[in-house]
């Protein structure tokens, strides 16, 4: 079974530029995550969508960041423009969502470093 | 709002000793997931633990969890040089499918 994919892997751009990130969820998989794992602490979530609809987006700095999941499958995360704090690892999650278990599979993770 | 407390951040020990790792959260939940992260690398899953007293063992790694203390432990039998990593527990809002991290535990082993 494959993985969630994600691209780009790394990403370098400088501070105000715009930056959009990919995301392929386990086939099956109703619910998508997107977090976002600063540096030395843990992953913390962004955005929540199951199957094409927001279930929790309260984390999102909605004034720059932007997401999207059409058709209920892959997703896409936007920022625009960036800043030197956004500068972290995006990583995309999913999970069965409540027709199965809760437990979530991440990607690989894309590497945003602003300067 | 949901806190999720790890201790200790930093632990380096040596090859063949035994220790634990703890992870406290603030309010009630049944459902937690410890996580291994290498360098460079994304999460993976390790254990899920679906209920209180439930108790999970995958080679020299034990985790269980106590829903009445809001705490659950990640021991390391025997630790080899492999274990190395960041460890992360991970708390579900009840209800919410949501994720909650704690700020990891970065173990080093030491031959």
């Amino acid at each position: 079974e494959a993985g969630v994919a994600q691209s780009p892997r790394y990403k370098i751009i400088e501070k105000r530029q715009s930056v959009a990130f990919w995301c392929n969820p386990i086939s099956g998989h109703a619910t998508l995550y997107w977090y976002q794992q600063i540096l030395g602490q843990g992953p913390k979530l962004l955005i929540q969508f199951q199957n094409n609809g927001v279930v929790d987006d309260s984390q999102l700095p909605k004034d720059r960041f932007s997401a999207e999941r059409l058709k209920g499958v892959d997703s896409t995360l936007k920022i625009q423009p960036a800043k030197l704090e956004d500068s972290a690892v995006y990583l995309c999650a999913s999970s069965l969502g409540p027709s199965g278990a809760y437990e979530q599979y991440f990607g690989p993770g894309t590497r945003l470093t602003v300067t | 709002e949901l806190k999720v407390e790890q201790n200790p951040l930093f632990l380096s020990m040596q090859e063949g000793k035994n220790y634990t790792i703890y992870c406290n959260y603030s309010t009630t939940s049944d459902r937690l997931y410890w996580y291994r992260q290498d360098p460079g690398k994304s999460l993976e899953s390790l254990f899920v633990l679906l209920s209180n007293g439930a108790v999970k063992q995958e080679g020299r790694l034990m985790a269980s969890l106590d829903t009445k203390a809001r705490l659950s432990t990640l021991h390391i039998t025997a630790a080899v040089h492999d274990l190395s990593a960041t460890y992360f527990c991970a708390v579900d809002i009840q209800g919410a499918q949501k994720l909650v991290f704690g700020q990891g535990t970065r173990l080093t082993i030491n031959p």
